[in-house]
């Protein structure tokens, strides 16, 4: 199994400012990484797959990049909807599909 | 637009079963592998299971082998997870969820592009 691990557990930025996020993978999964954000009482939406390729309708600030074992997702300037619970997950080894605990963005 | 809406979930008793549902509307649902996946309170997301398009391959987590199955009623667009013996650390919101399809190829994809809101699982006496 692939263990995902992200740091760091709790990030506080202020408004305007860069957040970046990590996640490594315990074994190389190629670039099969996706970022997921989920805000309080939503579903998880998707934000970037293939490591680096941004979904449908997710604004340009959002940037991922990494390969094998090292993941960064970065949000580039932070709006306030932007606030939420981040998570990586890899789809190169499976089953079972493994997320990583999450990373929560908080304001400062 | 794409919908997914989970039902079925509730309180039962340990070792007690439940059924989720997942109806699919707004896209083609029968060329989609599906999956089901979990979030316990306060916890991250858990994959549980996967299905293909016909049902013929299905995956499981490996703490819900045996316990729970997974399966699909292509001609009602739906999804469904039975659930037995349930555990205490079986109680999470269930999110029915799809693997992206590629219409040009014909490929799937193993992120998860659709999701529903989820249904609440509580397993406790």
């Amino acid at each position: 199994e692939v263990v995902m691990t992200q740091s760091p557990a709790t990030l506080s930025v202020s408004p305007g400012e860069r957040a970046t996020l990590s996640c490594r993978a315990s074994l190389r999964v190629g670039r099969n990484l996706a970022w997921y954000q989920q805000k309080p009482g939503q579903a998880p939406r998707l934000l970037i797959y293939g490591a680096s390729t941004r979904a449908a309708g997710v604004p340009a600030r959002f940037s991922g990049s990494g390969s094998e074992t090292e993941f960064t997702l970065i949000i580039s300037s932070l709006q306030s909807e932007d606030f939420a619970i981040y998570y990586c997950q890899q789809y190169d080894n499976w089953p079972p599909f493994t997320f990583g605990q999450g990373t929560k963005v908080e304001m400062k | 637009e794409v919908q997914l809406v989970e039902s079925g979930g509730g309180l039962v008793p340990p070792g007690g079963s439940l059924r989720l549902s997942c109806a699919a509307s707004g896209f083609t649902s029968t060329l989609y592998w599906m999956a089901w996946v979990r979030q316990a309170p306060g916890k991250g997301l858990e994959w549980v299971a996967t299905i293909k398009q016909d049902g013929s391959e299905k995956y499981y987590l490996d703490s819900v082998q045996g316990r729970f199955t997974i399966s699909r009623d292509n001609a009602k667009n739906s999804l469904y997870l039975q659930m037995r013996s349930l555990r205490a650390d079986d109680t999470a919101r269930y999110y029915c969820a799809s693997h992206p399809y590629y219409y040009g190829s014909g490929n799937q994809d193993w992120f998860y592009d659709y999701w529903g809101q989820g249904t609440l699982v509580t397993v406790s006496s």
